[in-house]
């Protein structure tokens, strides 16, 4: 079946530096592919999102490519904040939006100042 | 943009009880309703998906009759937990998508059940 592996956590980062967090994916089709943000005591959000094959999501400052040569979907960020510290799940919906979606495990972000 | 509740967003109760948890979309019409449960740092495990004025197809391993699911109208969804039981403290996340087609689901804050 579908299937989404993320990067194991915990990441720790000075604010400022570089973060990439690694997604790839198995599906058959050509799924849409996701990564949401889960900030400390909240529910999921929307981080951004690509429909299609070299589709670039973008959103605060994150990037994310669909790569469907590499079946990769890996999440970017040229400098972070503390206020990104949060869980990112990456994930994927091989229809519409009325099927659900396949998550990764989700990996853990640390800021520090 | 689209804003699903849910509600409560935490519940504490004895085991042998029973807990609803009421998911709503806010602004728009949601066909179709999924149901997550997130255990502590893990991800979002499925447990159905819940379509308007039909039965919830439930995903294998989740019983269905634990985990009764309502969605009688198109802006709200109910879970009830029958009989908890301490191995249910969980949390719960709804999402719901609307019949535009688009690829994108909204999700509800969380229902956070603690079973004593």
């Amino acid at each position: 079946g579908d299937s989404v592996t993320q990067m194991e956590g915990p990441v720790t980062l000075s604010e400022e530096a570089f973060l990439t967090i690694n997604c790839t994916y198995t599906a058959t089709g050509y799924p849409s592919l996701f990564w949401y943000v889960q900030y400390p005591g909240e529910g999921l959000q929307l981080l951004l999102k690509a429909t299609k094959a070299d589709d670039k999501g973008s959103n605060k400052g994150f990037e994310a490519t669909y790569r469907k040569e590499t079946t990769s979907f890996h999440l970017e960020k040229g400098s972070v904040q503390v206020s990104d510290s949060a869980v990112y799940f990456c994930a994927l919906s091989a229809l519409s939006g009325n099927t659900p979606l396949v998550f990764g495990k989700g990996t853990r972000l640390s800021v520090i100042a | 943009g689209a804003v699903v509740s849910q509600h409560p967003s935490w519940v504490i109760c004895k085991s042998g009880t029973s807990v609803k948890i009421e998911c709503r979309s806010l602004d728009f019409q949601a066909t179709t309703m999924f149901w997550y449960r997130q255990f502590p740092k893990q991800s979002l495990m499925l447990m159905a998906t819940s379509n308007e004025g039909s039965k919830a197809t439930y995903e294998q391993g989740v019983e269905k009759d634990k985990f009764l699911i309502n969605h009688a109208s198109l802006t709200l969804s109910t879970l009830t937990v029958t009989s908890a039981h301490p191995e249910d403290s969980s949390f719960y996340i709804c999402s719901a998508a609307n019949s535009g087609g688009t690829d994108t689901q909204y999700f509800g804050p969380g229902t956070r059940l603690t079973v004593l």
